[in-house]
């Protein structure tokens, strides 16, 4: 089945604990990227990465780190968590950046 | 930046009648993208429609677009209870590889 996956889905962290949410894809997809999801303020996009090796910031990029070492998977980085990252995290593929693109389930994030 | 921008915020309508929401945006784009997202999951992908294109069908859905006016609308015919969510546009701006997405439309379906 083609899908996304996030691990984990639920967390709960403490502030400066670094932490890593991963993404995979099994669709051979090139771009992949993270959003986030805060009420009023509609996804915003974080990192996205074209292919591997090649990374670029989106919106909101401050405080998160991102690497794309194999094609299916892109992990997203927080080397010290803050408060105001607590939010809802998705992680989405596909072919290109200009088409449709598949989202994992999310990843609920709150940092205290 | 928030490219696009939908409009209303926020709809209740009756099962059965139509739904319009409208989405505006800043810059040229290569294509327009609704999503729909289901309380809290992952977004869905409905239509896509490129900057060349004015209206686009899919079922029940019907996606136009004005790229001089930077606006694109979605209309859900004949509603049902399993429409209400929220939607979203979003656009892929020329020259550019991000993908900007709007705050969103919660449409909510009245029994």
């Amino acid at each position: 089945e083609a899908q996304v996956t996030q691990n984990p889905r639920y967390l709960i962290t403490v502030t400066g604990k670094k932490l890593t949410v991963t993404c995979s894809q099994n669709m051979n997809h090139e771009y992949m990227s993270w959003y986030r999801q805060d009420p009023g303020l509609g996804l915003r996009q974080i990192y996205y990465s074209m292919n591997v090796e090649v990374t670029d910031k989106g919106d909101v990029p401050e405080g998160y780190k991102v690497s794309r070492k194999e094609k299916r998977n892109f992990p997203l980085i927080l080397e010290s968590p803050s408060p105001n990252q607590t939010s809802l995290y998705f992680c989405a593929s596909s072919l290109a950046g200009i088409h449709e693109q598949y989202f994992g389930p999310g990843t609920r994030l709150t940092v205290t | 930046s928030q490219q696009g921008e939908e409009d209303p915020q926020a709809l209740s309508i009756q099962e059965g009648e139509n739904a319009t929401m409208n989405c505006s945006y800043k810059t040229s784009i290569n294509n327009l993208q609704w999503y729909r997202q289901n309380s809290g999951r992952g977004l869905v992908h409905l239509i896509l429609i490129r900057s060349n294109e004015r209206e686009k069908h899919s079922g029940r859905l019907r996606v136009t677009l004005d790229t001089s006016k930077k606006s694109s609308s979605l209309l859900i015919t004949a509603s049902r209870a399993a429409d209400t969510a929220s939607y979203f546009c979003a656009t892929a701006p020329n020259r550019d590889d991000k993908i900007i997405f709007g705050k969103g439309t919660r449409l909510h379906i009245l029994p």
